[in-house]
């Protein structure tokens, strides 16, 4: 069973850009949820989406958005990229997203914005 | 409010050497759910257990254990006899129900560095 893909791996864009951010969940799973990982903020969490409807949402401006499609795969999006904004980024899916079910990582994009 | 408290920043131990990680939480909620995961220098989060909040027993997988004890808040991790393999980043997580739906919280995390 493939696990957690995440595109592209590594990617470096400039201030002021914008960024897709591409993650395959588990075939099943319909749950998606985004993590940004820095080494001041830690695992903070960005948003969760179930069957295309975005079902939570983390702190993070407007410029971070997302979206599911319906074969569960999804992608963020972030607009007017900050140098703040570096971070590793992790997709995670589950199979419902209720918390109680533990939910599977991909290796994360590492974004480097210069 | 929901947090995850990993006190231990980083922990060095030598081979051999059992090794304990520290994970306290705060939640008002009844129900939740109580993570750790395992980050080797590849990126990704690997699950190793999930506990929930009506369930204190104690838990053994081979050279890992864990500790959940509700009356402390605490849900510690041993790693017995450690290898250089667990050198990684650790992390405690819990869920629990905020505006009706779950996510995840997790602590900072504890990096464990195990020397041959």
């Amino acid at each position: 069973k493939a696990g957690v893909t995440q595109t592209p791996r590594y990617l470096i864009k400039t201030r002021g850009q914008q960024v897709t951010l591409s993650c395959s969940p588990i075939s099943g799973h319909r749950s998606v949820s985004w993590y940004q990982q820095t080494p001041g903020q830690g695992l903070q969490f960005l948003f969760e989406y179930f069957s295309e409807t975005q079902r939570n949402k983390g702190n993070f401006p407007g410029r971070f958005s997302g979206r599911q499609f319906s074969n569960s795969r999804s992608e963020m999006n972030v607009s007017t990229l900050e140098l703040g904004d570096s971070a590793l980024y992790l997709c995670a899916s589950s199979l419902a997203g209720r918390g109680s079910t533990e939910a599977f990582f991909g290796q994360g994009t590492r974004l480097t914005v210069v | 409010a929901q947090k995850v408290t990993q006190a231990q920043t980083e922990i060095s131990v030598v081979e051999k050497e059992d090794v304990t990680l520290d994970c306290v939480y705060e939640t008002r909620d009844t129900t939740y759910y109580l993570f750790w995961y395992k980050q080797p220098p590849s990126g990704e989060l690997v699950f190793l257990i999930r506990r929930n909040s009506f369930d204190e027993q104690n838990e053994i997988s081979g050279r890992y254990s864990w500790n959940f004890q509700k009356s402390t808040s605490s849900f510690n991790f041993t790693i017995t006899a450690s290898q250089v393999v667990d050198s990684a980043v650790y992390f405690c997580a819990l869920s629990a129900t905020t505006s009706g739906t779950y996510k995840y919280i997790f602590g900072t995390g504890t990096r464990l560095k195990v020397l041959a």
